[in-house]
């Protein structure tokens, strides 16, 4: 099994900064990594998929990087909305039980 | 707009079973494999349930297996997850999630149903 590690567990910003969210993977999963934003009381949205490109409708000031094991969220100029939980899944090992999310990185004003 | 709405969610006690519901709007539902993912109040994310498009790929999580029946009925675009023999571990929100497929994440999730074990 795939373990993803995500940190920090909470991250405080402030509006308008930049926010930093970091996924790792206990071992490769090439660039097969999406990340999620949830918002409390709602489904996740899609915000990244293949490690770096923005889902349909994702504001350009969502970015990812990274592959192998070491993944980055980064979110530029933030705004209210953005704060929110933010997840990191693989989806490199085919079939889908061998998915796995990260815990979860709190990301609060 | 791609539309899933889930229901069938509620009190039910250990031992007991509950069939959840995700109905699909605004794409072709028969193209898209289909997933259900729980998420326990105040947890993360665990995968469950897998089937492919036409229901002949079946895939579950070790923590359902035996209990839970993945199942899909194209022509009224809904797909369900049948639950039985409830364990109180079993409490959480059920989302389903549309699949785009090997090596592609779920783009779309519902918005999710509360399923409570307890006695």
């Amino acid at each position: 099994e795939i373990v993803m590690t995500q940190s920090p567990a909470t991250l405080s910003v402030s509006p308008g900064e930049r926010a930093t969210l970091s996924c790792r993977a206990s071992q490769s999963v090439n660039d097969n990594l999406a990340w999620y934003q949830q918002k409390p009381g709602q489904a996740p949205r899609l915000l990244i998929y293949g490690a770096a490109t923005r889902a349909t409708g994702i504001p350009a000031r969502f970015s990812g990087s990274g592959s192998g094991t070491e993944f980055t969220l980064t979110i530029r100029s933030l705004q209210s909305e953005d704060f929110a939980l933010y997840y990191c899944q693989q989806y490199n090992n085919w079939p889908p039980y061998m998915y796995s999310f990260g815990q979860g990185t709190k990301l609060e004003i | 707009e791609v539309q899933l709405v889930e229901s069938g969610g509620g009190l039910v006690q250990p031992g007991g079973s509950l069939r959840l519901s995700c109905a699909a709007s605004g794409f072709t539902f028969s193209s898209y494999e289909m997933d259900w993912v729980r998420q326990v109040p105040g947890k993360g994310l665990e995968w469950l349930s897998y089937i492919s498009r036409s229901g002949y790929t079946i895939y579950y999580a070790d923590s359902v297996k035996g209990r839970f029946t993945i199942s899909r009925d194209n022509a009224k675009n809904s797909l369900y997850l049948q639950m039985n023999n409830l364990r109180v571990e079993d409490t959480a929100v059920y989302y389903c999630a549309r699949d785009l497929g090997t090596y592609y994440p779920f783009d779309y999730w519902g918005q999710g149903t509360l399923v409570s074990v307890s006695s």
